[in-house]
């Protein structure tokens, strides 16, 4: 059973860019059939996906995030990783990390990072 | 794109059925089978209950279901149990590689 688990700074100022480590457990990140995906709740608020990566290096990002997001993998050390830089308070969220197929859906999921952009 | 509308709450006694509406476009819901739902109980991380429209994966009880017509699916609780109280949440394939999510509808078991 695949694992996984988010790590990162709990607090960002504003304009700094986030770093987040997803590391998976159980399972190989090198994995053909599966893709590492970011997902995002803002306090209170629904689920916004992220975006996602492959293995292969390929990656796809949430069109409303594209400008600001960078997914990259280390295969060397089984994690994924998000940068979302130029932050804002409207950033601030739980940031979960998930994995799915290539054409969805998301069977297992990090327990989530609570992220604040403040100063 | 466009977050998919579903309700923001619904309710049901223990033992009813209730169903949650997910709608979206042409270009999502519309044009792919690749629909799924989520449960989110406060605090924890979402679940996966309902993948490609109406496949349960394994472990998930089989009073869940889901199904689609148009560009509106939909996802069946029978018999409503307490522990059913939760956040839900729809999510299609909406083309380009990307996905799209639904706000949210809140279950309350009465």
């Amino acid at each position: 059973q695949v694992q996984l688990q988010e790590s990162g700074p709990g607090l960002v100022k504003p304009s700094q860019t986030l770093s987040l480590t997803c590391s998976v457990s159980g399972g190989s990140i090198n994995s053909d059939n599966d893709y590492w995906n970011w997902v995002r709740q803002h306090p209170g608020k629904g689920l916004e996906w992220i975006g996602y990566i492959h293995h292969s290096g390929s990656s796809y990002y949430n069109p409303s995030l594209k400008s600001q997001t960078i997914i990259s993998v280390d295969k060397s050390k089984n994690q994924f990783s998000l940068k979302l830089r130029s932050l804002t308070a409207a950033d601030t969220a739980v940031y979960y990390c998930a994995r799915g197929g290539g054409l969805g859906p998301l069977d297992s999921w990090g327990q989530g990072t609570l992220v604040t952009v403040s100063s | 794109q466009s977050a998919l509308t579903q309700p923001a709450s619904v309710s049901g006694s223990p033992g009813q059925s209730i169903t949650i509406s997910c709608t979206g476009t042409s270009t999502d819901v519309g044009s792919h089978d690749l629909v799924s739902w989520y449960q989110q109980h406060p605090g924890k991380a979402p679940k996966l209950i309902i993948f490609e429209v109406n496949k349960r994966p394994s472990g998930v009880s089989n009073l869940f279901s889901g199904s689609k017509s148009g560009n509106t699916a939909s996802l069946t609780i029978s018999g409503l149990q307490a522990e059913d109280e939760a956040h839900y949440y729809c999510c299609s394939y909406a083309g380009g590689s990307t996905f799209v999510f639904g706000g949210g509808t809140k279950l309350t078991v009465l």
